[in-house]
């Protein structure tokens, strides 16, 4: 079965700190897709970055990075400088090769703090 | 670019009743996906269109619901004889080309549906 696994239930964080979302999936495939998206209380779903497994660099986007970790099957990620803004559900994801369906995990509430 | 919007943004019906929603996806994408998220989870998919076409059915699909997209275009989610269980935010995303593995999914609001 393709499950992912998001931890921490609820985080909160003050403005302007660096704060460490955790995801681990588990999967048989070797070819994949992770993805971290975001809702905001407004309830669209948007992309935050995506990493491909057969990428050893962990992918950027901003203040947004991930720490991938094939081997232990984790996906982490990291939001530097957090903003008000950032205050959302973090939804970890993946995909295998060739599919349509992402696997969501359960999700994190993030609050950031003024 | 004008996103994907679906209608009604929140729906209050009595059980057994049947209801549908609408999906309309971002014009040019020709993949459409039809996801379920209730309170405290993750979206678990449901179905996926490419073009007119629905070429793929998650079990939890049962045969109350039916997804249509009938000219490629926007794409009806109906379900009939509605139960409690059945309350949820029903998501619709679309992508272009070759779909979900290749290009993020572009999600709407959602319907907000509460089954009373």
């Amino acid at each position: 079965a393709q499950t992912v696994t998001q931890s921490q239930p609820e985080m909160s964080v003050q403005e302007a700190e660096t704060v460490t979302l955790s995801c681990t999936y588990d999967t048989s495939e070797n070819n994949y897709y992770l993805f971290w998206y975001k809702q905001p209380p407004s309830r669209q779903m948007i992309l935050v970055i995506r990493q491909e497994a057969y990428k050893q660099q962990n992918a950027t986007e901003n203040r947004f990075s991930v720490n991938f970790q094939k081997a232990a099957k984790s996906f982490s990620l990291k939001i530097s400088d957090s903003q008000l803004g950032d205050t959302a559900m973090y939804f970890c994801a993946f995909i295998i090769q060739g599919a349509q369906k992402l696997v969501f995990g359960q999700g994190t509430r993030l609050t950031i703090n003024p | 670019d004008t996103g994907v919007s679906q209608d009604p943004r929140h729906k209050i019906t009595k059980r057994g009743q049947n209801v549908t929603f609408r999906c309309d996806p971002i014009s040019e994408h020709n993949r459409l996906y039809w996801y379920r998220q209730t309170l405290g989870q993750g979206p678990e998919f449901l179905t996926y269109f490419q073009n007119e076409a629905q070429l793929e059915k998650s079990r939890l699909l049962s045969d109350r619901f039916s997804a249509e997209r009938p000219k490629g275009s926007f794409s009806t989610l109906e379900i009939q004889r509605t139960e409690q269980g059945d309350s949820a935010m029903y998501l619709c995303a679309s992508s272009p080309g070759q779909g979900a593995y290749y290009s993020p999914l572009h999600f709407g609001n959602g319907t907000r549906l509460t089954v009373t």
